[in-house]
């Protein structure tokens, strides 16, 4: 167990829908980090949070939105889903801003699958 | 500019072999370097990392990885290869472009032959 929580495992939701990923980071650890990795994309960076406060975008679409709360949770929100979004999304966390002397510590993934 | 090429999508060695698996960066900063393990339906797991001090850094498993400056590399090795090595290996630089975070090649698949 690496400390980083992602509900749910799996999803599998209708095109057109909208679903939340949800993360809650290792304890301790400010920086929240939300990645998409499918077969032909490889690991993609979407965002970043650090106490709340949206710290990096990445290849983040418009129809995704992503908030950290007060308690440091996140939550991913994908909407209008498309079959091309089904992928293992992960959530990471690190201590401080950007996990330089840490790394980061990945949970285990949300897999969606959109039919 | 590419901040992390990893030389080979696909290795594959026998058991019992060397295995070497290949990271560049581009940085204009003393690097902060990472080697990450992903197992089948697992997240990633930090294998070992390079911040400052000795260029040779041991991980878990038995794999170690050498930091060579003039050579811009940060390759990961292990002298003999079990069949649970079988993952794929995604080296990571930090700090590219000023960025504060992590950005990851795109990942190396390690198949080991018995």
């Amino acid at each position: 167990d690496s400390g980083v929580t992602q509900t749910p495992k799996h999803l599998i939701t209708a095109t057109g829908q909208r679903v939340t990923l949800r993360c809650s980071p290792r304890s301790g650890d400010l920086s929240v980090y939300w990645y998409q990795q499918s077969l032909d994309q490889g690991l993609q960076f979407l965002i970043q949070y650090y106490n709340g406060e949206e710290r990096a975008k990445g290849n983040i679409l418009e129809r995704f939105s992503a908030q950290q709360f007060p308690d440091l949770h996140s939550e991913l929100n994908l909407s209008s889903l498309e079959l091309g979004d089904s992928a293992l999304y992960f959530c990471a966390s690190s201590v401080g801003r950007g996990g330089k002397l840490g790394g980061y510590t990945f949970g285990s993934g949300t897999r969606l699958t959109v039919v | 500019a590419q901040s992390v090429t990893q030389l080979g999508s696909h290795v594959s060695v026998s058991e019992g072999a060397l295995v070497l698996l290949r990271c560049n960066y581009s940085s204009s900063v003393p690097p902060y370097l990472f080697w990450y393990v992903q197992y089948p339906n697992q997240g990633l797991q930090l294998l070992l990392k390079y911040t400052t001090g000795a260029t040779l850094v041991k991980g878990i498993n038995g794999f170690e990885a050498e930091f060579k400056k003039s050579e811009t590399s940060f390759h990961l090795t292990k002298p003999s290869a079990h069949m649970s090595d079988a993952a794929e290996y995604f080296c990571a630089v930090w700090g590219f472009q000023g960025a504060q975070k992590l950005v990851f090649g795109q990942g190396t698949r390690l198949t080991i032959n018995p």
